[in-house]
């Protein structure tokens, strides 16, 4: 199994506050990625990584920011909370972008916005 | 831009028979993956198959084989003698050489005894 994990697990949180999620990798790998998981909606993108501090945004990106200040570390930070972000939030790596090239996912983290 | 459809929201399947999951995708670029994952309760991403653009024959890995067609823009997920523990969502995936991986909204899978 790839070495991904996510911190916390699971976070209950209140409206207006800033949370911020953690993907650890041990996989060295260039390129690592924020996805929410929504019904309805499958995996979307939020936030990807193509180096240290090299990030970019996904298709839904607004009220989300990252950070990546080593190669095994990416967090996203909700800045103030709304319940529309309740959510299951994954991270994924990768190797490099080609079309070959699968997604790692870590264990997912349940955001309950309350 | 790329986009997934997976328009199967629910599908049941009885034990021991096959069950096709439909995908089909919309990109211009002729250079791209697609790519099957399992997602049980516990929720975690299980990568399943891949299959690339200009690979010739469907892909196959056990009991799953990726029914690809690519003038339809179609790449259906085949499990053959569909097993209790194979029930579960099921997202399918592209890839665009450079480009993120999109998804599609999943089909949840059951298995009947």
């Amino acid at each position: 199994d790839a070495g991904i994990t996510q911190s916390p697990r699971h976070k209950v949180t209140e409206t207006g506050t800033p949370v911020t999620l953690r993907c650890h990798q041990t996989e060295n790998h260039r390129y690592m990625y924020w996805y929410r998981q929504d019904p309805g909606h499958g995996l979307r993108l939020i936030h990807y990584s193509y180096g240290v501090k090299d990030t970019d945004k996904g298709e839904v990106s607004d009220g989300y920011s990252v950070s990546r200040s080593k190669t095994e570390d990416f967090l996203l930070t909700l800045e103030s909370a709304t319940s529309s972000q309740t959510s299951v939030y994954f991270c994924a790596i990768s190797e490099d972008t080609g079309g070959n090239t699968e997604a790692f996912f870590g264990q997912g983290t349940r955001l309950t916005v309350v | 831009a790329q986009k997934i459809t997976q328009t199967q929201p629910g599908m049941f399947v009885q034990e021991k028979e096959a069950v096709t999951l439909d995908c089909t995708y919309d990109t211009s670029d002729p250079s791209y993956g697609l790519f099957w994952y399992k997602q049980p309760s516990s929720g975690e991403m299980i990568f399943l198959i891949y299959q690339g653009s200009y690979d010739q024959q469907n892909a196959t890995e056990g009991r799953y084989s990726l029914n690809f067609q690519k003038a339809r823009k179609s790449a259906n997920l085949v499990i053959s003698a569909s097993q209790l523990g194979d029930s579960a969502m099921y997202f399918c995936a592209m890839r665009v050489v450079n480009n993120d991986m999109r998804f599609g909204a999943g089909t949840r899978l059951t298995v009947k005894p």
